[in-house]
């Protein structure tokens, strides 16, 4: 059991450009999640993908998008970044369309700093 | 809207049992309630999760009030390890994928 690994750990970006964060998921979990985490706040969902496609959305606009390949593994896109979208960006997988609320194993997450 | 509340912080002696609070006044009949805890520079790590009845696992105990109105997480030894800040999340309502976080309590353990 390998957890969830997210990629790169650390990036600074210029307002503007465009970023995609990638994450691999738990073995045998084919449901993943991304998050946003400002700095002294709670997680905020962004969307979820279930095999492949997404199932879920929170309050985010079009900009943030992604991807789930045929392996599980995610990426998250963001175009046109603001000096808000500074954050941790953190991944979590789970199983069956994880709709249960546990289960759910997170990485680390990629912390993204735009300047 | 998170829809729990929760202490900002609470201190806790090494060793000694922990009891973090949460009030969901507004929980519906099937909405379970979750625990997940966040380590520094970690992501969050799933705890516990209960519907009706208190829950055990190797992690910690769930006691939920006869309401269901709160609950309470138990640590019953805390450790430095234990120091992390604690989400109680209420879900997930019917068609709804996403964990909703507050800010949770911080938890400090005194050695």
């Amino acid at each position: 059991e390998t957890g969830v690994t997210q990629s790169p750990t650390h990036l600074i970006k210029t307002r503007g450009q465009q970023v995609t964060l990638r994450c691999s998921s738990q073995s045998g979990h084919n449901t993943v999640s991304w998050y946003q985490q400002a700095l002294g706040q709670g997680p905020q969902f962004i969307f979820q993908y279930y095999r492949e496609e997404e199932n879920g959305r929170g309050n985010f606009p079009p900009r943030f998008s992604g991807l789930q390949f045929p392996n599980y593994s995610s990426e998250l896109n963001v175009n046109a970044l603001e000096l808000d979208d500074s954050a941790l960006y953190l991944c979590a997988s789970g199983e069956g369309g994880a709709r249960s609320g546990y289960g759910y194993t997170f990485g680390s997450g990629t912390r993204l700093t735009v300047v | 809207d998170a829809k729990t509340t929760q202490p900002n912080s609470m201190e806790s002696n090494e060793e000694e049992p922990v009891h973090l609070p949460c009030n969901h006044s507004t929980i519906s009949g099937t909405d379970y309630i979750h625990w997940y805890r966040q380590l520094p520079s970690q992501g969050p790590e799933y705890v516990i999760h209960g519907l009706t009845s208190n829950v055990n696992n190797r992690m910690a105990s769930l006691a939920i009030a006869e309401d269901r109105k709160s609950s309470t997480l138990i640590l019953h030894r805390a450790t430095l390890r234990d120091a992390a800040v604690y989400y109680c999340i209420r879900g997930l309502g019917a068609g709804s994928y996403q964990l909703t976080f507050g800010k949770g309590t911080k938890l400090s353990v005194i050695p």
